[in-house]
């Protein structure tokens, strides 16, 4: 079955370390974006990326980095200099047409805790 | 700044009811409109997508758009339990394919 897998389900985090999250995708989508959801709050975007190669930050970029050296693959790294990482992050990817916008599939998100 | 409200809810409806969620979008040029359902501790599925003014129906789910209006809501009819979760209403902008998302509606069906 097609879709989007995120791993781990579960991170911990220790002072001063960095973390990275993987997302994969098997729906030959183009577009995949990743964001972070606070307890009680909406999505916010982090980084995006619409081509291999390319990718553009998002709302709140600062203290992540990401990569995309293949289409399948998006993931985010979680620096040390992001101070308050504790959230549920998600993946998600959609097709890009120049016609009729495509929704997002989202992954079953990944959930990072501080030790 | 392109802006999605909702309002946060909880909006609790009986068991059998019409549950009536909106949303609305500040930009006038939005295209493609998308409301996703949220359990608690999990992610988002898209329940309905709506593109054009009017009325949508599946099965249960009716999505309502007026972009005279700039607003997009969803009709859940004969409402159950299982329909409780937090509702995402997102919005692209023409020329855009990257969504705004709204901060959700929480629904909670009483038996």
């Amino acid at each position: 079955d097609g879709g989007i897998t995120q791993s781990p389900k579960y991170l911990f985090r220790k002072e001063g370390q960095n973390v990275t999250l993987s997302c994969e995708q098997n729906l030959n989508h183009d577009a995949m974006y990743w964001y972070r959801q606070d307890p009680g709050q909406g999505l916010r975007l982090i980084y995006y990326s619409q081509i291999v190669n390319d990718f553009q930050k998002g709302d709140i970029a600062e203290g992540y980095s990401v990569s995309r050296e293949k289409k399948e693959s998006f993931p985010l790294t979680v620096t040390s200099a992001q101070k308050n990482p504790t959230a549920f992050y998600l993946c998600a990817s959609s097709p890009v047409y120049q016609g009729v916008n495509q929704p997002q599939h989202f992954g079953d998100g990944t959930r990072l805790s501080i030790l | 700044q392109k802006e999605v409200e909702q309002n946060s809810g909880p909006l609790s409806v009986p068991e059998g009811a019409i549950a009536s969620l909106n949303c609305t979008y500040s930009d006038r040029g939005s295209q493609s409109f998308f409301w996703y359902r949220q359990y608690s501790g999990k992610s988002p599925e898209l329940i309905m997508s709506i593109y054009s003014n009017g009325d949508k129906e599946d099965g249960r789910f009716t999505a309502q758009l007026n972009k005279a209006s700039q607003y997009v809501s969803l009709l859940i009819r004969d409402s159950q339990p299982s329909d409780s979760a937090t509702y995402l209403c997102a919005v692209i902008s023409g020329g855009s394919y990257i969504p705004t998302f709204g901060r959700g509606t929480s629904l909670i069906v009483h038996p």
